[in-house]
Order: C-alpha cells, then structure tokens, then sequence
C-alpha cells in the first residue's frame, strides 16, 4: 500500500549527539515536509520541500538539517545545536493535484528524547 | 500577528450527540481553512477543508462552517462515535507550502 514511512518509531539520544530521522514515501509525491509537534501546541514547520535537491526552511529550521537527493526520501538530521531537541516528529507529502490546499499525507511520526 | 487559536482545550460529548468544535483565526485576509484528525501516537489526518468564498461545507457525518465577520470557523461532527475520539486542529493557509496550525481540540467521547 502507498504511504509515508517514517522511522524509528522512537529515538532516544545524548545530548551532543546528531540524529537523523528517515522518512520515505511511495505516493510519488513532489512535496515532502517536516513537522515539529510539542504536547498542547499545534505543529510548526522545520523544512519543506518542493522537489528534488530543492529545500527551504520553515519557521523553526534552526539546528535541523535535510537533504533531499530522491523524490521518495526526505531525512531530517536534528543536531546538537538544536536546544531543546524532545519532540514529536511528523513527515507529511503532498499529491501533486492538491497544489492549492492544504491536504497532506502524515506519516506516523518518530518520538525523539533526548536524556 | 497571524495566529489560528482554539477556544475549548477539552471538548467531553456524550456518544451519539454532536461536537462543535470552534477555532478563531486573526488574518483577516485568510482564504483557506482546513481541520484535521490526530488519534493518539498517530499522525494527523485530512477531514475537510474550506475555501473563504464559502460558508459552509459538508462532508461524511461533518460540517464546516466559516464566519468571515467574525473570524471564526467551526467543525460539527454529527452522532458522534467513538471511533471519533482524538485532537482536532485547525489550520489556515499561509502561503502554498505553510499552514499556521491551531493547538488543538481534544474530543473526549463518554459513553
């Protein structure tokens, strides 16, 4: 079945530490984004992208890193610059078609602590 | 500023009455809106959406509403279930690839 693949699950980590959050999709999707969700608060966008070796920042890019080599993978690199790096990790794609709307496609997300 | 807010954290319905739930928004200029679903450890998934030349729009069992004048947007879920428990958000569109994303809603549904 057709989907966004994200992993790990959850991810914990030593303070200092880079870590890279994988996330992979089969829709054929051009758009792919990353999210950032904090309990009690809505989710704030850390990068997007539009198309291959294409990526720009969102509103919270700092201490995160992407890279975007094919159209099915969209890894996210949270390094130890990021300051408070604990959160709820969501990968989203966006069809083609729905280029005017806000409709994506989540993955189930990877939980990162760090310790 | 722009800002998408809820008014009620906690929503408790009782199973089989309808939820409303409500979302204000502050950019006047706003003309998209959407709400999404996120059951626990799950990511958020696609309910229905609205465009601000509309009212009203409805979907399977749901129904949004959008009032312009006061910048405010609704989403009634009718006979409420308990597959229909999770957080609710509310989203505006900021440009083609932003949403600015509202904390969330928790429906609880009592039995």
């Amino acid at each position: 079945d057709g989907g966004i693949t994200q992993s790990p699950k959850y991810l914990f980590r030593k303070e200092g530490q880079n870590v890279t959050l994988s996330c992979e999709q089969n829709l054929n999707h051009d758009a792919m984004y990353w999210y950032r969700q904090d309990p009690g608060q809505g989710l704030r966008l850390i990068y997007y992208s539009q198309i291959v070796n294409d990526f720009q920042k969102g509103d919270i890019a700092e201490g995160y890193s992407v890279s975007r080599e094919k159209k099915e993978s969209f890894p996210l690199t949270v390094t130890s610059a990021q300051k408070n790096p604990t959160a709820f990790y969501l990968c989203a794609s966006r069809a083609p078609g729905l280029a005017n709307t806000g409709e994506l496609f989540f993955g189930e997300g990877s939980r990162l602590t760090v310790l | 500023g722009e800002s998408v807010g809820l008014h009620l954290p906690t929503l408790s319905v009782q199973e089989g009455d309808n939820s409303i739930i409500n979302c204000a928004y502050s950019n006047s200029a706003s003309d998209y809106f959407i709400w999404y679903k996120q059951e626990s450890g799950k990511g958020p998934q696609f309910i229905i959406d609205i465009r601000s030349n509309m009212d009203k729009r409805q979907g399977q069992r749901v129904t949004v509403l959008l009032n312009k004048t006061v910048k405010h947007l609704s989403l009634q879920i009718a006979a409420t279930q308990p597959g229909d428990s999770a957080v609710y958000f509310c989203a505006e569109k900021k440009s083609n690839y932003q949403l600015i994303w509202g904390a969330g809603t928790k429906l609880i549904i009592k039995p």
